[in-house]
């Protein structure tokens, strides 16, 4: 099992601050790698996949990186409705999740 | 517009078995993609049950593969999930959703979700 952690467990931050959220994979996954946001009482929504692509209608200030065992996701430019949990999950092995990231107002 | 709708009972007893199927529209299963279930216990963060491709293969989560079973009804456009010998750990909800092929023909990123059921295991 290919065991996905992310950091922090929390960020706080101010609406229109960047936020960099982390994932780590226990093994490479090369770029098999995708990202959710999940709002309260909501399905997980796709952000990225190919550890970099825009998943259709993502806005510009949602952005993915890395390969292989280290991955970032960034919101450049917070808006009042980025305020979520997000995960990250590969699939190049059967698929695993991430345990979140709860980014909230600072 | 793909929309995916899960359906199947709230409240399942204790060692038996959870049934559910997800019903697709505006996409025919058919014509590619695979089709997971993922279920997201109260709380706590998502875990992938299983995948199943339009032709009818299936994996699964190696610590679920005893008790799981996912198929597909192309003719209904709609795939199924059951779950036996059921315990509290598996209460959740659960969630249905269509999956890219990933480049070794594994199940991907999941681009489109159900909205997700509640089950409850109790007696």
């Amino acid at each position: 099992e290919i065991v996905m952690t992310q950091s922090p467990a929390t960020l706080s931050v101010s609406p229109g601050e960047r936020a960099t959220l982390s994932c780590r994979a226990s093994q490479s996954v090369s770029s098999n790698l995708a990202w959710y946001q999940q709002k309260p009482g909501q399905a997980p929504r796709l952000l990225i996949y190919g550890a970099s692509t825009r998943a259709t209608g993502i806005p510009a200030r949602f952005s993915g990186s890395g390969s292989g065992t280290e991955f970032t996701l960034t919101i450049s430019s917070l808006q009042s409705e980025d305020f979520a949990v997000y995960y990250c999950q590969q699939y190049n092995n059967w698929p695993t999740f991430g345990p979140g990231t709860k980014v909230d107002i600072k | 517009q793909v929309q995916l709708q899960e359906s199947g009972p709230g409240l399942v007893k204790p060692s038996e078995t959870l049934s559910l199927t997800c019903a697709v529209s505006g996409y025919s299963i058919s014509s590619g993609y695979y089709w997971g279930w993922i279920r997201q216990p109260p709380g706590k963060g998502l875990e992938w049950i299983g995948s199943i491709y339009h032709s009818g293969s299936t994996y699964y989560n190696p610590s679920l593969k005893s008790r799981v079973t996912i198929s597909v009804d192309t003719s209904k456009n709609q795939f199924s999930l059951k779950l036996s010998s059921v315990t509290a750990a598996d209460t959740a909800v659960y969630y249905c959703a269509r999956a890219h092929i990933a480049a070794a023909g594994t199940s991907g990123a999941f681009d489109i979700w159900g909205q997700g059921t509640m089950v409850t295991v109790s007696s």
